[in-house]
């Protein structure tokens, strides 16, 4: 059964202290890996879509990269407006996207 | 450009009534599709329309689900009769293309008493 899961659930960063969440994702077969942020009352936003091993992709301090078996999402020097659900969705070339459960972030001023 | 719309953002309802949900996707997106998180839980897919015809609905729970989409424009999502276990978030969402982006409403919280 195709199943993606994120790590850390939830994570707690000082502005300024940079990490990274996990995506990893066991599928059939991968057509693409999408992150969204969500904030709490509203739908997911998109973020970024990776299509192969090796790809990266960048907007202002977030940078999403993609191996074979995991996507990461870094985030560097992160503001308290960062503050938000991660979400990784996994497209297996179904007709849906199979939605890990979130790591929820919380940056502290 | 306007976003995914859905209607009403809150609803409560009693155990055995009927509620409809409505979707409204983005301009020009024939692929529409309806999601679920309850509580504690992942987003989960329902069901995939392209255009007016449903593509995939592996995902609905039970034939008190009904998807509906004419016109291949909005769609609309009932619940006859609730069920306490049908609490939660439904998004929809929608893309131009299948396999491409997909955006994705506010969603409608629904609560069953």
């Amino acid at each position: 059964e195709d199943q993606v899961t994120q790590s850390p659930e939830a994570l707690r960063l000082q502005e300024g202290e940079s990490s990274s969440l996990n995506c990893s994702y066991t599928v059939s077969g991968l057509r693409g890996l999408f992150w969204y942020r969500q904030d709490p009352g509203k739908g997911p936003e998109f973020l970024f879509t990776l299509y192969s091993a090796g790809e990266e992709k960048e907007k202002e301090r977030l940078k999403a990269t993609l191996t074979k078996k995991e996507s990461f999402l870094h985030i560097t020097a992160p503001k308290p407006e960062d503050s938000a659900t991660y979400l990784c969705a996994a497209d297996n070339y179904g007709q849906n996207f199979v939605f890990g459960p979130g790591t929820r972030l919380s940056v502290l001023p | 450009e306007a976003g995914v719309t859905q209607f009403p953002s809150h609803s409560v309802i009693e155990k055995g009534q009927t509620v409809t949900l409505r979707c409204d996707p983005i301009s020009g997106h024939d692929n529409l599709y309806w999601y679920r998180r309850v509580m504690g839980k992942e987003i989960k897919f329902l069901l995939h329309f392209v255009k007016e015809s449903k593509q995939d609905e592996s995902g609905m729970p039970n034939n008190r689900f009904l998807a509906e989409r004419t016109g291949g424009t909005y769609s609309t999502l009932k619940v006859q009769p609730a069920e306490l276990e049908d609490s939660g978030v439904y998004f929809c969402a929608s893309s131009q293309d299948q396999g491409g982006t997909q955006y994705f409403g506010p969603g409608t919280r629904l609560t069953v008493l």
